[in-house]
């Protein structure tokens, strides 16, 4: 069993639906969790960190933390074709370290 | 500023080949790392190089991989007598200073061994 696991997908939605991308992991010590996007071809860049549990907004994002059930998930709010990407979580212990332990990722179309 | 870039962009060899692969990082960044990515993986930790300090090398798969980072900057990982399972993308990321600052990452270079 991997430490992270994440649905490949690919998650097809229409313009304007909310999204949910979601990772499980087992390690009950991670706590610091991250969510990147990846377009095709590109390297991934960093869109959402949180520490431990809880809620974090960004704009249209909103990630959470949910430490009891292990269980992450990203909220993407009227959805663009713009965002059409690989999502990856990727977690570690605490922020201190750089050893990340990454998702397989999720392919999401947002179809116009 | 110019962000991380990573060349080639696509390299094809033989099995047997060695290949290198380059990076360049954000100017003025001292961590460097790499990653790699196959297909149905997540990111794989490779090594970690922090200014002077002797490298995290604890992610590279075999003894037939090697990094070097010359004067702080460029980097170099080699891979020697590919074999077929070291076809995936190599992804170079760099962040300002610490381990914990935010990873930038390049491009990457799709590395096809047949």
């Amino acid at each position: 069993q991997k430490e992270v696991e994440q649905d490949p997908g690919p998650l097809s939605v229409p313009e304007g639906a909310i999204v949910s991308l979601n990772c499980t992991y087992s390690n009950s010590a991670f706590q610091y969790f991250m969510w990147y996007r990846q377009y095709s071809r590109k390297g991934p860049e960093l869109l959402m960190y949180t520490y431990s549990s809880g809620n974090k907004e960004d704009g249209r994002f909103t990630a959470q933390v949910d430490k009891s059930s292990k269980y992450i998930s990203l909220f993407i709010r009227d959805s663009q074709p713009s965002d059409s990407a690989t999502y990856l979580c990727a977690m570690s212990p605490t922020s201190g370290t750089y050893k990340y332990i990454f998702g397989t990722g999720t392919r999401l179309k947002v179809l116009a | 500023g110019a962000g991380v870039s990573q060349s080639p962009s696509n390299k094809v060899t033989e099995k047997g080949k060695d290949v290198e692969l380059r990076c360049d990082p954000i100017s003025g960044h001292t961590a460097l790392y790499w990653y790699r990515q196959s297909l149905g993986q997540g990111l794989e930790f490779l090594i970690y190089f922090q200014g002077n300090s002797a490298p995290d090398k604890s992610g590279l798969p075999s003894d037939r991989f090697s990094a070097e980072r010359t004067g702080g900057s460029v980097s170099t990982l080699t891979i020697q007598r590919t074999q077929q399972e070291d076809s995936a993308v190599y992804l170079c990321a760099s962040s300002l200073v610490r381990g914990t600052d935010t990873q930038y990452f390049g491009p990457g270079t799709r590395l096809t061994v047949l």
